[in-house]
């Protein structure tokens, strides 16, 4: 069965340092991979997503990820973070013919002014 | 430009009493979803349609029952609401040209007294 590991809960970083939140996820089979984020009291957005094609994706607002088939991950990357990051982060997967989307637990990232 | 709309937006109940929550996206998306969100769980799905007609159990369906009332509405329902229900709840549909993203709701806040 799929599933999808945030390895940490709560990551905090300093305002304009590099921030990296860590995907793995189990599948036996091709999978797409999502970077969803959400704001305090809002829905979840899309930040970013692999379907297929080259392996590092570029999402909104900065922020980039890296699928690694070899290692299942898909790890979340910005190089200079801003106080409007502070969000909960999720990463998503689902099966090619799949029709159910798996989160992660999410990952809360605190900038530090 | 409404996307996914979700109603109420805040409920207060007393244990015992039912709801009902409402769900519409006007994007014409086959599949729609309801989740909770508690801290610390990430997201849990509650059930799910993946096409007018029908819906399925998702990993946390006891005490919710839902319906697909046409393609556009999606409802939830609590028949007797406990505590343990005291959550945010997020609809979701996903369909259409870019058919693997999900696109959300801004979700209800349900506290259950």
């Amino acid at each position: 069965a799929q599933s999808v590991t945030q390895l940490d809960s709560q990551v905090p970083v300093f305002e304009e340092a590099p921030v990296e939140l860590r995907c793995n996820y189990s599948s036996s089979v091709s999978v797409y991979l999502f970077w969803y984020v959400q704001y305090p009291n809002q829905g979840l957005q899309l930040l970013l997503k692999y379907l297929s094609g080259s392996t590092l994706v570029k999402g909104i607002n900065g922020f980039e990820a890296e699928f690694n088939k070899s290692q299942t991950s898909f790890h979340l990357r910005k190089p200079s973070v801003h106080i409007s990051d502070t969000a909960e982060y999720f990463c998503a997967v689902i099966l090619n013919r799949d029709d159910k989307i798996i989160f992660g637990k999410g990952t809360r990232l605190h900038i530090l002014p | 430009n409404a996307g996914v709309t979700q109603t109420p937006k805040f409920q207060v109940l007393k244990t015992g009493q039912s709801m009902t929550l409402q769900c519409a996206q006007d994007m014409n998306h086959n599949s729609m979803y309801w989740y909770r969100q508690d801290p610390g769980m990430g997201l849990r799905l509650i059930y799910y349609s993946a096409s007018e007609g029908t819906t399925d159990k998702g990993e946390v369906p006891n005490g919710y029952n839902v319906s697909r009332l046409n393609k556009r509405e999606f409802s939830l329902r609590l028949e007797s609401a406990a505590p343990s229900q005291t959550s945010v709840y997020f609809c979701a549909s996903r369909g259409g040209t870019g058919y693997n993203i999900q696109y959300f709701g801004a979700g209800t806040r349900l506290s259950v007294l």
